[in-house]
């Protein structure tokens, strides 16, 4: 089976641009969650997902924003982009929200704000 | 709220030397505890996960951590180090408040030298 697949791998945007990144949870998986990784940290928690409505968000502004669709596969818009905000996205799915529920990572998008 | 600390952003070990990567939680409810590798250009994957059954727990790759509730420390272990040890360790808190909405730690990264 396939894994948590995101796409673009990587992306380059201008400061006050828009950018989508796009995530496939696994088969079966109705939750999706995104985490920010600045580089040299953690990664934080961003969205939590589940049967398309919104679970939980983390400490993010407003310019930040998801959704995730009757398949599962959910995306993350940012707004007005950065210089701060050139990270690594990482998109993790599970079967549900519970605690017991294991996560499981993609790869990452890669995203470079200049 | 929750909160993970990993002492040490930089650790070196010789190849074949004892690893100990240091993790303390906070969380005012029971948690649950994980630790994650991460490779170069690579996502999350899960080495081990504490989920209040045994204290000590044993994860892939000969790794193991031990829930210590009064020191509130889930340090990760390994006898031997090999040179394919050598990532970025996360140690991430989850507790019945947030579900499987993962904290993260700062990371520490691991050098092992021959």
């Amino acid at each position: 089976d396939a894994g948590v697949t995101q796409s673009p791998t990587h992306l380059i945007k201008t400061r006050g641009q828009q950018v989508t990144l796009r995530c496939s949870p696994i088969s079966g998986h109705k939750s999706v969650s995104w985490y920010q990784q600045v580089l040299g940290q953690g990664p934080q928690f961003i969205f939590q997902y589940y049967e398309k409505e919104e679970r939980g968000r983390g400490n993010f502004p407003d310019r930040f924003s998801a959704r995730q669709f009757p398949n599962y596969s959910s995306e993350l818009n940012v707004n007005a982009l950065l210089l701060g905000d050139s990270a690594l996205y990482l998109c993790a799915s599970s079967w549900d929200v519970g605690l017991a529920y294991e996560q499981y990572f993609g790869p990452g998008t890669r995203l470079t704000v200049t | 709220a929750q909160s993970v600390t990993q002492l040490g952003s930089h650790v070196s070990v010789s190849e074949g030397a004892l690893v100990l990567l240091r993790c303390n939680y906070s969380s005012s409810v029971p948690p649950y505890l994980f630790w994650y590798v991460q490779y170069p250009n690579q996502g999350l994957q899960l080495l081990l996960k504490y989920t209040s059954a045994a204290t000590l727990v044993k994860g892939i790759n000969g790794f193991e951590a031990e829930f210590k509730k009064s020191e509130t420390s889930f340090h990760l272990t390994k006898p031997s180090a090999h040179m394919s040890d050598a990532a970025e360790y996360f140690c991430a808190v989850s507790d019945s408040q947030t579900g499987n909405q993962f904290y993260f730690g700062t990371g520490t990264s691991l050098t092992v030298i021959p």
